[in-house]
């Protein structure tokens, strides 16, 4: 079976620009989460979807925004880009609404970011 | 506030045991995931505790007191391979949130 799928793996953005990165859960997954990761540091949440319907947001502006589709892929968009964006986007799914015991969010290999 | 503390660093010998701790405050609480992340790849998913106690799962051991917040995992048998960042993430029951810390670098040496 494939595992979570991002798309692209890597990408080179100008400041000011927008950029949609893309997730494709595990089949039969429902939820999709998206985190931030800077080198060295832990993933930071940005949003969790489940079901179409947001279900979590952490600390981030406006200019990122996130949606899910019917066939529960997901779009992160970013708009106004900033070098401080620069990051590792990393999508992870699980199959409810809540993870088991037995088995955690699985994460995709991400999309590097970069902004110059 | 919400604070996650793991050491940024430990060494350790092929062949032995190593616990990685990990101490949180968050504000609200649901349980606690560990992940293991190798240089350049995604987090994968070692352990989530809800409950106090200690859950093994082969090697991997993980430890949870809610009441203290404390956590840590046990690696026993130390493999070069298990030489990866170990990442400590408690779980808020506002909205699922998970909350990372910086992760501990562990080096495993012949």
């Amino acid at each position: 079976d494939a595992g979570v799928t991002q798309s692209p793996t890597h990408l080179i953005k100008t400041r000011g620009q927008h950029v949609t990165l893309r997730c494709s859960p595990i089949s039969g997954h429902k939820s999709v989460s998206w985190y931030q990761q800077v080198l060295g540091q832990g993933p930071q949440f940005i949003f969790q979807y489940y079901e179409k319907e947001e279900r979590g947001r952490g600390n981030f502006p406006d200019r990122f925004s996130a949606r899910q589709f019917p066939n529960y892929s997901s779009e992160l968009n970013v708009n106004a880009l900033l070098l401080g964006d620069s990051a590792l986007y990393l999508c992870a799914s699980i199959p409810g609404d809540r993870p088991r015991l037995d088995y955690g969010y699985t994460f995709g290999s991400g999309t590097r970011l970069t902004v110059v | 506030g919400q604070n996650i503390d793991q050491p940024t660093e430990m060494t350790a010998t092929e062949g032995a045991i190593v616990q990685i701790n990990c101490t949180y405050q968050t504000s609200g609480f649901n349980g606690l995931f560990w992940y293991q992340q190798h240089a350049g790849e995604a987090p994968t998913f070692l352990s989530y505790n809800v409950l106090d106690g200690l859950e093994e799962k082969g090697r991997f051991s993980s430890f949870l007191s809610r009441s203290k917040g404390y956590s840590y995992l046990l690696l026993k048998e130390l493999q070069m391979k298990d030489s990866a960042s170990y990442l400590c993430a408690p779980e808020m029951d506002s909205n699922y949130q998970l909350i990372w810390g910086a992760g501990t670098k562990l080096i495993i040496k012949p």
